[in-house]
């Protein structure tokens, strides 16, 4: 166990619809990530936060949002949702922003199913 | 950019076997590198990390050690087990960077 709490752990829901992920980070850990993990696009770093503001943006959609509040958990939401984002979602957590002496601890995922 | 490129899988290999997955990256200066394993229905899990040159990362009975000169991080077992079958994921962590980039995965099938 990481530590990293992830909700829902499964989700099926309906193109065009909109979802939100949550993630409670490691107790301590002030930096939060999100990843998308699909099979053609394998791990996808999408966005980061460090209490509570955004630190680096990777491949992340205009459709999809993040957010970190002020008790350190993140929500990621994703909106006019499509087939293609049917994926692995990860949240995961550090102490540190980043740098090469962090250790990042990933969550056990939230699977979204859209049809 | 940084990138890391793995052995491509699947490997298939039978129970007390040695085990060997080819990692390197390209990246500039001194990242920290790691392997990370996703088991069957689960989320990923760090296995084991090296964050300077030579430094040898253990766990489990894997290790990997960081070579500067070959720029690569091959994750070795003396005897792999059944239980050991899953996807296994090197990555790099550049200094005053925020991501990691991972490799594609190597999906390891241990039979009995």
């Amino acid at each position: 166990d990481s530590g990293v709490t992830q909700t829902p752990k499964h989700l099926i829901t309906a193109t065009g619809q909109r979802v939100t992920l949550r993630c409670s980070p490691r107790s301590g850990d002030l930096s939060v990530y999100w990843y998308q993990q699909s099979l053609d696009q394998g791990l996808q770093f999408l966005i980061q936060y460090y209490n509570g503001e955004e630190r680096a943006k990777g491949n992340i959609l205009e459709r999809f949002s993040a957010q970190q509040f002020p008790d350190l958990h993140s929500e990621l939401n994703l909106s006019s949702l499509e087939l293609g984002d049917s994926a692995l979602y990860f949240c995961a957590s550090s102490v540190e922003p980043g740098g090469s002496g962090n250790t990042i601890y990933f969550g056990e995922g939230s699977w979204l199913t859209v049809v | 950019g940084d990138s890391v490129t793995q052995m491509e899988g699947p490997v298939t290999l039978s129970e007390e076997a040695f085990l060997t997955i080819n990692c390197t990256y390209t990246a500039t200066g001194y990242p920290s590198l790691f392997w990370y394993v996703q088991y069957p229905g689960e989320g990923l899990q760090l296995l084991l990390k090296a964050t300077k040159a030579d430094d040898k990362g253990s766990n489990k009975g894997f290790e990997a050690t960081y070579r500067k000169e070959t720029t690569s991080f091959h994750l070795e077992k003396g005897s792999v087990q059944v239980s050991d079958s899953a996807v296994y994921f090197c990555a790099l962590l550049q200094q005053g960077a925020q991501k990691l980039v991972f490799g594609q995965g190597t999906r390891l099938t241990i039979n009995p």
